[in-house]
């Protein structure tokens, strides 16, 4: 079935330094989406991208929609404490119904 | 506007009893899902519901069952529960599935932490 991919599965950075993530697949999608949950919360949508190539920023946020439409990366530019908290990618699958489904997660946390 | 909200927020159950965790929104949303969340499995979908009166089976909907009788509600069903049952519960709700522009996003509940022993 479609399946997300993310790396890394944890990171520790320092703060003000910069992140990257990535998320690939086998299989190719038309919409890339980038949630994030706080500890305790439920995962709150940070970047959509509805085009191969697509390049768009967040604030110190910045995610690319890849061109071959198996990949994706997220971006975050100096790191601060409240960055903590778990990054999801996520894309509408063809196998259940155009509904999501969702990476493992990238684990971020921030040494101060 | 409360956005998404769930009940409870915590539970503990035995083997073999039984739960309902309800949902509501009132973004006035047709779409609405169940997720359970599972260390370094991501988010899976359980159930989903297109609209008032509509349910769906999603990726992982053994053992569970929902009910949609009203469009701002979705409640969740554990008839016999089982550990392996153990999770976060997360629901959420969206005008629209594919998330095709940002009005379209799913919005989530804060979750409901579910322990079976």
């Amino acid at each position: 079935g479609q399946q997300l991919n993310q790396s890394p599965q944890s990171m520790f950075i320092q703060e003000g330094e910069d992140v990257s993530m990535n998320c690939t697949s086998s299989s190719i999608f038309n919409t890339w989406l980038w949630y994030k949950q706080d500890p305790g919360e439920g995962p709150v949508l940070l970047i959509a991208l509805y085009k191969a190539g697509e390049l768009t920023s967040n604030g110190r946020l910045t995610a690319q929609f890849g061109i071959t439409r198996k990949d994706s990366f997220l971006n975050i530019s100096a790191s601060i404490p409240s960055d903590v908290g778990i990054y999801f990618c996520a894309g509408p699958s063809e196998e259940y119904g155009n509904k999501l489904v969702f990476g493992a997660g990238t684990i971020l946390r921030v040494k101060s | 506007n409360a956005g998404v909200t769930q009940t409870p927020k915590f539970r503990v159950l035995k083997t073999g009893q039984s739960m309902t965790l309800l949902c509501a929104q009132d973004m006035n949303h047709e779409y609405m899902y169940w997720y359970r969340q599972d260390p370094g499995m991501g988010l899976r979908l359980i159930h989903y519901s297109v609209g008032e009166g509509t349910t769906a089976k999603g990726e992982v909907p053994d053992g569970y069952n929902v009910s949609r009788l009203k469009k701002q509600n979705f409640l969740l069903g554990l008839e016999s529960a089982a550990p392996s049952q153990t999770s976060v519960y997360f629901c959420a709700s969206s005008y629209d599935p594919k998330g095709l522009s940002p009005t379209d996003t799913q919005y989530f509940g804060p979750g409901t932490r579910l322990t079976v022993l």
